[in-house]
């Protein structure tokens, strides 16, 4: 079945520094990307809408200059945190829509986390 | 502004019975509403999806209905397995945008 991946699964950067997370979507085009973060024992947070060929549709409060988002192919979206600071630390999820499947097909992929010390 | 809850933080059943976990949203009207399984510090699995004008979509043990007049969908998962323990989220969709929001979740625990 279709796949969504992460990568990396896991990182850990300095304060100030940035780190980029890439998704893909491995067997499917996908015109549409979403980005999450999910705090501990919480719900997912719809960040941005991340369109092929165009900008990002941020979520109200969501820093478009903090959270870079860049949907350059069909199969790849990869969101930037910039100057990344400790309360940026979260499990951060993509999904992508596959627009040959039926109804509305949504596939997640398994999420990254985020460490910023 | 737009909510979604779901009930209760955990859900404790014993092995066998039936679980029925609630969605409830305020201020949205969606075109369909999908309900995902995720496992602590993995992404959410997909498991159903019920549109507007579905009353009730089962699936093996999953049952799920869509009630807009209530703004409520129930989740039911019969003969439930302790393997089904898992947070449960509902997350309704559609609009220009069509994009996904997730309910607050609900930490279902089948005892043994």
């Amino acid at each position: 079945g279709a796949v969504v991946s992460q990568h990396p699964s896991r990182v850990i950067c300095k304060s100030g520094t940035s780190v980029k997370i890439e998704c893909r979507s491995l067997d499917f085009q996908a015109t549409t990307m979403f980005w999450y973060r999910q705090f501990p024992k919480q719900s997912l947070m719809l960040m941005a809408t991340s369109n092929e060929g165009s900008k990002a549709t941020y979520e109200q409060g969501v820093e478009k200059d903090k959270f870079l988002i860049n949907h350059a192919s069909l199969t790849l979206s990869t969101l930037t945190v910039t100057s990344a600071h400790p309360e940026d630390s979260s499990f951060y999820i993509c999904s992508a829509r596959d627009p040959a499947g039926p109804g509305n097909t949504i596939y997640f992929g398994e999420g990254s986390w985020l460490t910023v010390v | 502004s737009q909510k979604i809850e779901q009930n209760s933080e955990a859900l404790n059943i014993q092995e066998g019975k039936t679980a029925t976990l609630t969605c409830n949203y305020t201020n949205y009207s969606p075109a369909y509403l999908q309900w995902y399984r995720q496992d602590p510090g993995r992404g959410p699995v997909f498991l159903l999806l019920i549109r507007e004008n579905e009353k009730e979509k089962r699936k093996e043990r999953l049952k799920v209905t869509f009630d807009t007049t209530l703004k409520q969908s129930l989740f039911h998962i019969t003969a439930s397995q302790p393997a089904d323990s898992a947070t449960y989220l509902c997350a309704l969709g559609g609009g220009a945008t069509n994009k996904l929001i997730f309910g607050t979740g609900t930490l279902l625990a089948v005892q043994p």
